[in-house]
């Protein structure tokens, strides 16, 4: 079965700051991961998404994850956080093809400090 | 661009009663994926559709119940609602093209207060 680890509950940076995300999973073939980010109260926006070729890859609003399949992981940088990153970011883990499920990490709640 | 529309987007219930929330996927769209996220946690998968029928079935109670309809909007059916129901609810949708990359775009959820 596939399973999300993300490590850090909280994290709170400095506005300006660098941050990284970090995100675990475990899937017995190629997975397809996906960063989503969540506004209290909101939806959920997916930021960016890994399916093959380039194991670095860019999403919206300037973040990048890199995907590392020899640790299985899957974590999420930015080099400048703004105020407005502040939110719950989730790391999800697909098998692929229709009808199947997205499993979540439970989050990490990102605060910025000003 | 065209979303996924959830309606309504709130709803409050007493326990016992019934609610039936609605999901429109993007246009085009063959597959319908049902999430609940209750308060604090993370959303959890409860069952999905694709060109009408059940593909995927995960931690839904069975007081739930859903389907696809031709138009292929789907409607997740909640009976006899417990407090632990109180969640956010979401829907996403994707489209079942090769090479399959499972990318699903979510609904802004309905978000259920079970009192």
């Amino acid at each position: 079965a596939q399973s999300v680890t993300q490590p850090d509950i909280h994290i709170t940076v400095s506005e300006g700051a660098s941050l990284e995300l970090r995100c675990n999973y475990s899937y017995g073939a190629t997975p397809y991961l996906f960063w989503y980010v969540q506004s209290p109260g909101q939806g959920l926006q997916l930021l960016l998404k890994y399916f093959s070729g380039d194991t670095l890859v860019q999403g919206i609003k300037g973040f990048e994850a890199e995907f590392k399949r020899s640790q299985s992981s899957f974590n999420l940088r930015k080099p400048s956080v703004h105020w407005s990153d502040a939110a719950e970011y989730f790391c999800a883990v697909g098998a692929g093809g229709g009808g199947n499920k997205l499993t979540f990490g439970t989050g990490t709640q990102l605060k910025v400090e000003l | 661009a065209a979303g996924v529309i959830q309606s309504p987007r709130h709803l409050i219930k007493e326990k016992r009663e019934t609610a039936t929330l609605k999901c429109y996927p993007i246009p085009r769209h063959d597959t319908v994926y049902w999430y609940q996220q209750g308060p604090g946690q993370d959303p959890q998968f409860l069952i999905s559709f694709y060109e009408k029928m059940q593909s995927d079935k995960g931690s839904i109670p069975d007081r739930f119940s859903a389907q696809q309809f031709s138009d292929y909007h789907s409607e997740l059916n909640m009976s006899s609602l417990e407090l632990g129901d109180s969640a956010l609810y979401f829907c996403a949708s994707s489209l079942e093209v090769l090479p399959r990359t499972n990318e699903q775009f979510f609904g802004p959820g309905t978000r259920l207060t079970v009192l």
